[in-house]
């Protein structure tokens, strides 16, 4: 297994402009998580999935951003519309109950760097 | 509100000495913590974790010490090398799950 991949990443855009990311999970892994960082701060959790299901959405997910996992495998976040203040790495994570790994053992993605002008 | 604090931005060590990162947190329903470690342009990288039945956990060089009643915790690297310099972050949940990320601290490790 190669560990959580991100595509793309990077990704430079005009304000106003969709985007969409994709995170590829560890394959046994059935949760997945979505966090933001930006600069001087750690990453700040979004929202996570359990197999397809959606648990929970952070007060930081605003009605332009969303994302699926529609068959309990790689997930997606789209952001609509976008504005300069989303500019940031969107990090992707993922874990489960597998060996000694227990659910809170996050492994994450490479990220993805989002810039918009 | 941050309820997890890591309030020294840097540090810096010399190779083979002992590397000492602290972090503090305020909710006292956290029951996990982990650190992680994170070079630029990557994502964090797992390093170690402790369950908040346990006060202290080792892996190798790593060891992180957990003090509920302080609700302090500390991760100790021994010996460091120049390879552990990169940026950590203490991080902590409760039973929602998600983790609850601190601003991190740099270390440099110096020959």
């Amino acid at each position: 297994d190669t560990g959580v991949s991100q595509d793309p990443r990077h990704k430079i855009t005009k304000r106003g402009q969709n985007v969409t990311f994709r995170c590829d999970p560890i394959s046994e892994h059935n949760r997945l998580y979505w966090y933001r960082q930006t600069l001087g701060q750690g990453p700040e959790f979004l929202t996570y999935f359990q197999n397809e299901a959606q648990l929970e959405k952070s007060r930081l997910l605003s009605d332009r951003f969303s994302a699926e996992r529609p068959k309990g495998s790689f997930s997606t976040l789209e952001i609509q519309r976008t504005e300069q203040g989303d500019s940031a790495m969107y990090l992707c994570a993922s874990s489960g109950e597998t060996g000694t790994q227990t659910f809170n053992e996050q492994f994450f993605g490479p990220g993805t760097r989002l810039t918009v002008l | 509100d941050q309820q997890v604090k890591q309030n020294s931005p840097s540090l810096s060590v010399q190779e083979g000495r002992i590397s000492i990162l602290n972090c503090d947190y305020t909710n006292s329903m956290f029951d996990y913590f982990l650190w992680y470690k994170k070079y630029p342009a990557e994502g964090p990288t797992f390093l170690i974790s402790i369950s908040s039945i346990k006060d202290k956990n080792e892996d190798g060089r790593f060891t992180v010490f957990l003090n509920k009643s302080a609700k302090h915790l500390s991760l100790h690297i021994v010996p460091s090398q120049p390879g552990d310099s990169a940026v950590y972050f203490c991080a902590a949940s409760d039973n929602t799950d998600k983790l609850i990320f601190g601003t991190g601290t740099r270390l440099q490790v110096f020959p």
